[in-house]
């Protein structure tokens, strides 16, 4: 298995300009969610999604859309780019629904790695 | 929700156990005490977890005292490839499924 893929790497991006990270994993997890990481500040969700068609927001949302078609994918959207949106991506994934996945871990991609000037 | 306290950073000589203390003094019955590390600004790595008996895996040993409030990651033999950012995490609900990543404890192995 190739876990959870993330791409691109590395953006640069324009401010007001719009992008997509795309999100990927192949053990059939059914949630999924996004983080941003700045420094200092820590891990912080953005949306999560526990199953194809669901999509919730996180912690700090705004700024950020998501949908999720199928299991596989989940892809994050910026619409208008802002330079305070500079930061890490980290999408990760888990088990979820079942008794025995109540307190499945998480696995994370190795993340994107954004900037906006 | 439950939250954690740890100390930002600890230094370790490589080849000794690193012990990571972290608090959680209002964790409720039923939820889990998680670890993972962060290396280097890669992806956090899930590390171990457990509930109220101490766990071991092929990474770490998770001690959890009787009470619950506290628990140690203990790394027996520390290499400079464990250097990482080391996150205790107890699952909360207010966002349904979700982890709520601290700070943080800054382990540095030393040669």
């Amino acid at each position: 298995n190739a876990g959870v893929t993330q791409t691109p790497k590395f953006q640069v991006l324009k401010t007001g300009q719009s992008m997509t990270l795309q999100c990927a994993q192949d053990m059939n997890h059914e949630y999924m969610s996004w983080y941003r990481q700045d420094p200092g500040m820590g891990l912080r969700l953005i949306h999560y999604s526990v199953g194809a068609g669901i999509t919730d927001q996180g912690e700090v949302p705004n700024g950020y859309n998501v949908s999720r078609s199928t299991t596989e994918d989940f892809p994050l959207r910026l619409l208008s780019a802002a330079p305070s949106q500079t930061s890490v991506y980290f999408c990760a994934s888990r088990v979820s629904g079942g008794p025995s996945s109540y307190n499945s871990p998480l696995h994370f991609g190795n993340g994107t790695r954004l900037t906006v000037t | 929700d439950a939250k954690t306290t740890q100390p930002p950073s600890m230094d370790c000589a490589e080849g000794r156990a690193a012990n990571l203390p972290c608090n959680h003094s209002t964790i409720s019955g039923n939820e889990y005490v998680y670890w993972y590390r962060q290396i280097h600004s890669q992806g956090p790595q899930y590390i171990i977890h457990g509930l109220k008996n101490n766990e071991t895996n092929e990474m770490a040993s998770l001690i959890i005292t009787e009470d619950r409030k506290s628990s140690t990651l203990i790394l027996p033999h520390a290499t400079l490839r464990d250097t990482a950012v080391y996150y205790c995490i107890v699952r909360v609900n207010n966002y349904g499924q979700n982890f709520v990543f601290g700070p943080g404890t800054r382990l540095s192995v030393l040669p």
